[in-house]
């Protein structure tokens, strides 16, 4: 079974862009997360969808938006790109919410 | 709040050397905890985990115990491989898809 798959793999962007992150969640999967791990850091929480309806959000500004489509999977949105947005993107899907999550391999986001 | 504290890394050790990666949080209630493994160009794998107190969570030559009184979760192994060289990765969750996570500890091991 195909595995959480996420495009781009990698994304150079300017300051002051936009940037639209996708992720398929395994089959069958509910619900999406999306995660952001700066170099060196842990992942943070930013969102979870279920059932296509936001579940949770993290401490994050509104310039990152998300939503899940019918058939689960997801995009994140960035607005108004920051150097500091730079980081792994990690999305993470799980059968139910509260189920044990399967991550993907993460887009890389370069912003210059 | 809610948080989850790692040992700095790196750790490196030769291999066959016991490994400790130690882990604490701050936690209201009882969360469950974790331990995620990624390795070099692959997204986080989940490793183990132990929903309550006292309860000790196991997988490929990994133990880790959920010991409430001390509030850690401290990875153990007792033989390590140069395959388990990654990044080690604490985190505690109360049931939801919000998991919080410590800062990483790489693990380097050598032959």
């Amino acid at each position: 079974d195909a595995g959480v798959t996420q495009s781009p793999t990698h994304l150079i962007k300017t300051r002051g862009q936009h940037v639209t992150l996708r992720c398929s969640p395994i089959s069958g999967h509910k619900s999406v997360s999306w995660y952001q791990q700066v170099l060196g850091q842990g992942p943070q929480f930013i969102f979870q969808y279920y059932e296509k309806e936001e579940r949770g959000r993290g401490n994050f500004p509104d310039r990152f938006s998300a939503r899940q489509f019918p058939n689960y999977s997801s995009e994140l949105n960035v607005n108004a790109l920051l150097l500091g947005d730079s980081a792994l993107y990690l999305c993470a899907s799980s059968p139910l919410a509260g189920d044990q999550q399967y991550f993907g391999p993460g887009t890389r986001l370069t912003v210059t | 709040g809610n948080s989850v504290t790692q040992m700095e890394g790196p750790v490196t050790l030769s291999e066959e050397a016991f490994l400790t990666i130690n882990c604490t949080y701050t936690a209201t209630g009882y969360p469950s905890l974790f331990w995620y493994v990624q390795y070099p160009g692959e997204g986080l794998q989940l490793l183990l985990k132990a929903t309550k107190a006292d309860d000790k969570g196991s997988n490929k030559g990994f133990e880790a115990t959920y010991r409430k009184e001390t509030t850690s979760f401290h990875l153990e192994k007792g033989s390590v491989q140069v395959s388990d060289s990654a990044v080690y990765f604490c985190a505690l969750s109360y049931n939801t898809d919000k998991l919080i996570f410590g800062t990483g500890t790489r693990l380097q091991v050598f032959p």
